[in-house]
């Protein structure tokens, strides 16, 4: 099987842009999680999406959204960039997301933002 | 917030030595994962551990898990190079309602010198 890829691997924007993340998950997975991942904050939960629908959300303010279709890919959108938004931004997969299964993780996005 | 915080830190060691990293959390959990990251690329899940249990083993690895001082460490045995990496304690909480959000810690970086 695949693994979870997630495009573009780097991107560097400016202030005030928006971003376009996007994440393929491992045939079979139903639910997708986005992470946020910084040195001094570590790996903080953004949202989960599981058949199309956002079953989870972090604590991020409404400038980070997402969406999921029906073939489980999910994309994830930050609007209105801002210096602090620079960050390994993960995307994970599972089966159905439940506490015990397994988050297969993809190499990540690193964005910039000058 | 971060639910799970590790420690050490940072570990250095030589190869052949065993390395031992500990994990704390906040609240009850329905289990405990840990996974491993090298350098700024996704992670890759190692070990998980339910509340019920108090070790287990995978490998070179070795988790404990005592909820009575919400605590887990993971042992790595015969250390080897390619084990440097940094790695994490994810807890998935018992809540009511919705549980599946898992809740990470800062990681430890590991660096076992040849």
């Amino acid at each position: 099987k695949a693994g979870v890829t997630q495009t573009p691997r780097y991107l560097i924007k400016t202030r005030g842009q928006q971003v376009t993340l996007s994440c393929s998950p491992i045939s079979g997975h139903r639910s997708v999680s986005w992470y946020q991942q910084t040195p001094g904050q570590g790996l903080q939960f953004l949202f989960e999406y599981f058949s199309e629908t956002q079953r989870n959300k972090g604590n991020f303010p409404g400038r980070f959204s997402g969406r999921q279709f029906s073939n489980s890919r999910s994309e994830m959108n930050v609007s209105t960039l801002e210096l602090g938004d620079s960050a390994l931004y993960l995307c994970a997969s599972a089966t159905s997301g439940g506490p015990t299964d397994t988050q297969y993780f993809g190499p990540g996005t690193r964005l910039t933002v000058l | 917030s971060q639910q799970g915080e590790e420690d050490p830190q940072a570990l250095s060691i030589q190869e052949g030595e065993n390395a031992t990293m500990n994990c704390s959390y906040k609240t009850s959990i329905n289990n405990l994962q840990w996974y491993r990251q090298n350098s700024g690329r996704g992670l890759v899940h190692l070990i998980l551990i339910r509340s019920n249990e108090r070790e287990k083993h995978s490998g070179r690895l070795r988790v404990t898990l005592d909820t009575s001082k919400k605590s887990s460490s993971l042992l790595i045995t015969a250390s080897r190079a390619a084990d440097t990496a940094s790695y994490f304690c994810a807890t998935a909480p018992r809540m009511a309602g919705n549980n599946r959000k898992l809740i990470w810690g800062l990681g430890t970086s590991l660096a076992v010198n040849p």
